[in-house]
């Protein structure tokens, strides 16, 4: 496709479930990144890949949290046992190298 | 660990007012600067970006920023707002690629 793409756009989960976020990046791209943005704040960096390789997973708030990129495409970011404070719009964003990171239209996951 | 302030959260503004959103980081060494937008239901999108060089640096839609080392600021600015400039404005820094810490955003309203 054109952009990024992220499904679902909305999530709606009880508190416990696991759920599975999608990012398919701009095809070619190199990196993918995701991001965690609560309301009223800015994004908050969770992690990176390099086509397939996690480069970093310093921003992955605890251990409920995983994400995969399995053939350097598209990503999964995982977070088992969901709780209520992890209701937020959760971001990707792919880039060529280095440079410009084009974002996707975002996940907005509700756990209630 | 590094750190973005954005000290203006809401801004309202009449067209053709001119606008400056103010921009502090706290990281002592070599940083990498940028400036996103957010449109009403669209995605964010890059408006500038400084990696070296001459340090006012020119984007789209008639936008500009100034990084000054010295203040440790990259503050944005316009001469004269449109209506449609109404967003949300982030700044974020990194010191490597994209992974990017941004601030809390300013959200930007213009009056027609």
């Amino acid at each position: 496709g054109a952009g990024v793409s992220q499904s679902p756009r909305y999530k709606v989960t009880k508190r416990g479930q696991d759920v599975a976020l999608r990012c398919d990046p701009i095809s070619g791209h190199v990196s993918l990144y995701w991001y965690r943005q609560a309301l009223g704040q800015g994004p908050e960096f969770l992690t990176y890949f390099n086509y397939e390789a996690q480069q970093d997973k310093s921003g992955l708030p605890n251990d409920r949290f995983s994400a995969e990129r399995p053939e350097g495409s598209i990503s999964t970011l995982t977070i088992q046992r969901t709780e209520q404070r992890d209701s937020a719009m959760y971001r990707c964003a792919s880039s060529l190298d280095m440079d410009e990171a084009f974002f996707g239209q975002g996940t907005r996951l509700t756990v209630v | 660990a590094q750190s973005v302030s954005q000290h203006n959260h809401h801004v309202i503004l009449s067209e053709a007012a001119s606008l400056e959103l103010g921009c502090n980081y706290s990281y002592g060494g070599t940083v990498n600067l940028f400036w996103y937008v957010q449109y009403p239901g669209q995605h964010l999108q890059l408006l500038l970006k400084y990696f070296s060089g001459d340090p006012l640096v020119k984007g789209i839609k008639g936008f500009e920023a100034e990084f000054i080392k010295s203040k440790f600021s990259f503050n944005l600015r316009k001469p004269s707002v449109q209506w449609s400039d109404t967003a949300e404005y982030f700044c974020a820094v990194s010191r490597a690629g994209n992974m990017l810490t941004f601030g809390g955003g300013t959200r930007l309203m213009v009056k027609p």
